[in-house]
């Protein structure tokens, strides 16, 4: 059974500062690791991806997210926060074996305060 | 040259009628998913289907039903609404052999039951 967990629905920074949104995650397998964004009124977007190459791995808009199997975690950063980011963040993890079925955390609401 | 595309983008209808939301996608994917986002913003994953097998979520009522007429389409038809169907539906993509599994989002049908 795979699930994820996302600490913070709701993360505010301001323009400029670090943003950093958690994910742990449960896996018996070693996972497939995402991270969507969703701003208003659209679809989701592929941000990044781990699929077992680089534990750091670097996405779209400057964010990034490592990967840690001590901590079961991936979490998302971004150097210097933009207005532009202010969104919704989900991440989701998979079975590479499978494939078929991602899980999806409750997504983390961010609010950039100029 | 949209990668999966939905139609409607807004439908609002009365209780107890019958109504379809149409998915395609032309990434030349194998297999597709719907996807109910409530009002938290939380995903729940309702179908997904390859032309090989359907895979229900079993919480999901009998009253909705994917119909896939060919492998570009996979279309969500829900008979009997009821208030708590009022959500917005994602369809989704993905080529599962290809063993990174990413999920390809179309832009959202937002379902309003009266």
């Amino acid at each position: 059974a795979q699930s994820v967990t996302q600490l913070g629905s709701h993360v505010s920074v301001s323009e400029g500062a670090l943003v950093l949104l958690r994910c742990n995650y449960s896996s018996s397998v070693p996972p497939y690791l995402f991270w969507y964004v969703q701003y208003p009124n659209q679809g989701l977007q592929l941000l990044l991806k781990y699929t077992s190459a680089a534990t750091l791995v670097k996405g779209i808009n400057g964010f990034e997210a490592e990967f840690k199997k001590s901590e079961t975690s991936f979490h998302l950063t971004k150097p210097s926060a933009h207005m532009s980011d202010a969104a919704e963040y989900f991440c989701a993890v998979t079975n590479p074996n499978t494939g078929n079925q991602f899980y999806f955390g409750t997504g983390t609401s961010l609010t950039v305060i100029p | 040259d949209t990668a999966v595309s939905q139609t409607p983008k807004y439908l609002v209808t009365q209780m107890g009628n019958d109504k379809s939301i149409k998915c395609e996608q032309n990434l030349g994917h194998d297999t597709m998913y719907w996807y109910k986002q409530d009002s938290k913003k939380f995903l729940k994953i309702m179908f997904s289907y390859n032309n090989k097998e359907l895979i229900i979520n079993e919480t999901v009522p009998n009253r909705f039903s994917p119909k896939s007429p060919d492998k570009a389409h996979l279309n969500l038809h829900i008979n009997s609404l009821e208030l708590g169907d009022s959500a917005v539906y994602f369809c989704a993509s993905s080529q599962v052999l290809a063993g990174t599994d990413t999920q390809y989002f179309g832009p959202g049908t937002r379902l309003t039951v009266l």
